[in-house]
């Protein structure tokens, strides 16, 4: 149980064009999905969160009008990324949590799902 | 801003020894999580402590959270090359999850 994916697992692109990535939540609810970029060796990055039927909460950087974050169901998150460059080349993770918010203190997990590479040429 | 510091960066050990890595938050965290992370593939979660000098251990793995919530420490007895992969601890502090960088376990041939 709790298996999220991801689609497409990766994709090309040429700059200026836009990308999207679906991450789904295949046999759970997820009141929360949460958005990570993974440079190479590095750690994970938090994005954004977004809960469903609510605009996405961006950490400090992240440029919003960029990376269009859409959570349109309790199973769907969309990421898409405008007018790519080739700096946006990452791999692109995803996650859901199946109860409870970002706030809240209550022990909750995070099922990621496999990723996706984006290589923007 | 928030940062929390992983240590080491990596930790080559032959099978049978033990490891550990070491999470310290420049702030008081309200929960802190361990992920897993094979080569090659996404992060894995493992677990999430909340409570201050909280100890769970899950078969060979133990982990610990600091009596003030700003250290957490992973250690694995006695390795076996099912545990390679880079172990990430995460802290959650005023609604961020901040990411240690990863200790990387590599087994000694």
């Amino acid at each position: 149980g709790a298996v999220v994916s991801q689609h497409p697992s990766w994709v090309i692109c040429k700059s200026g064009t836009s990308v999207k990535i679906e991450c789904r939540s295949l046999d759970f609810q997820a009141t929360t999905m949460f958005w990570y970029r993974q440079f190479p060796k590095q750690s994970l990055m938090l994005m954004a969160t977004s809960n469903e039927g609510s605009k996405a909460t961006y950490e400090q950087g992240v440029e919003k009008d960029k990376f269009l974050i859409n959570h349109a169901s309790l199973t769907l998150s969309t990421l898409t990324v405008t007018s790519a460059h080739p700096e946006d080349s990452s791999f692109y993770i995803c996650s859901a949590s199946p109860q409870g918010s970002a706030g809240l203190l209550s022990s909750y997990e995070q099922y990621f799902g496999p990723g996706t590479r984006l290589t923007v040429t | 801003g928030q940062q929390v510091m992983q240590i080491p960066q990596y930790q080559h050990v032959q099978e049978g020894e033990d490891f550990t890595t070491y999470c310290n938050s420049s702030t008081t965290l309200s929960n802190i999580q361990w992920y897993k992370q094979r080569p090659g593939g996404h992060p894995v979660f493992l677990i999430q402590l909340v409570k201050s000098g909280e100890v769970k251990k899950q078969k060979r793995l133990t982990f610990q959270f600091g009596e003030a919530k700003k250290n957490s420490s992973l250690h694995i007895t006695a390795t076996q090359t099912t545990d390679v992969g880079t172990y990430f601890c995460a802290g959650r502090s005023n609604y961020q999850l901040i990411w240690g960088a990863g200790t990387k376990l590599i087994i000694k041939p």
